[in-house]
């Protein structure tokens, strides 16, 4: 079935350390998104890419960072510069201008 | 960037209709609404969308105003399990790619 993967769906880490979210997807897309969700919120955008090695800064980019070397795969880095990192991470692609995008369930990642 | 206005909250009777309103003055000839809920701590999930006439499907209708600056979305019976945040949004076009949220309309189903 085509979809769109994010691994793990709980992560934990300490102060400090970088840690790199997974997003997968096998549905062709040219475009993938990160968005930040935090509780009571709505979602805002880190990053996003609309082909492979090219990528831009959302509204909320800085102490993150992302690659896009294949067209199924773009993995987020909260790097220790994020100053709140805690959050629920979604990401997202898209195919042509007018279709929907699709979804992933989220990595929730707690920074201890 | 492209912003859409949605109503806060809101609160609709198990069995009625549900209809959120969305303003999106921002948006141009080419660009479709999309309307995506999301369930909590899940994926937003894509509804419906539509360009200038009216839309349904299975799940939900979509009305849109003849200037297209605002949109109406329609769950004819709403159930207990509709209770969710609703994002309308529009994609914005040319180079910039940028799928915008905004805050959602969180609709609570009650008996």
């Amino acid at each position: 079935d085509g979809g769109i993967t994010q691994s793990p769906k709980y992560l934990f880490r300490k102060e400090g350390q970088n840690v790199t979210l997974s997003c997968e997807q096998n549905l062709n897309h040219d475009a993938m998104y990160w968005y930040r969700q935090d509780p009571g919120q709505g979602l805002r955008l880190i990053y996003y890419s609309q082909i492979v090695n090219d990528f831009q800064k959302g509204d909320i980019a800085e102490g993150y960072s992302v690659s896009r070397e294949k067209k199924e795969s773009f993995p987020l880095t909260v790097t220790s510069a994020q100053k709140n990192p805690t959050a629920f991470y979604l990401c997202a692609s898209k195919g042509g201008l007018n279709t929907e995008a699709f979804f992933g369930q989220g990595t929730r990642l707690t920074v201890v | 960037d492209a912003k859409t206005t949605q109503p806060t909250s809101m609160d609709c009777a198990e069995g009625r209709a549900a209809n959120l309103p969305c303003n999106h003055s921002t948006i141009s000839g080419n660009e479709y609404v999309y309307w995506y809920r999301q369930i909590h701590s899940q994926g937003p999930q894509y509804i419906i969308h539509g360009l200038k006439n009216n839309e349904t499907n299975e799940m939900a209708s979509l009305i849109i105003t003849e200037d297209r600056k605002s949109s109406t979305l329609i769950l004819p019976h709403a159930t207990l399990r509709d209770t969710a945040v609703y994002y309308c949004i529009h994609y914005l076009s040319g180079n910039t790619g940028k799928l915008i949220f905004g805050q959602g309309t969180t609709l609570q189903v009650k008996p």
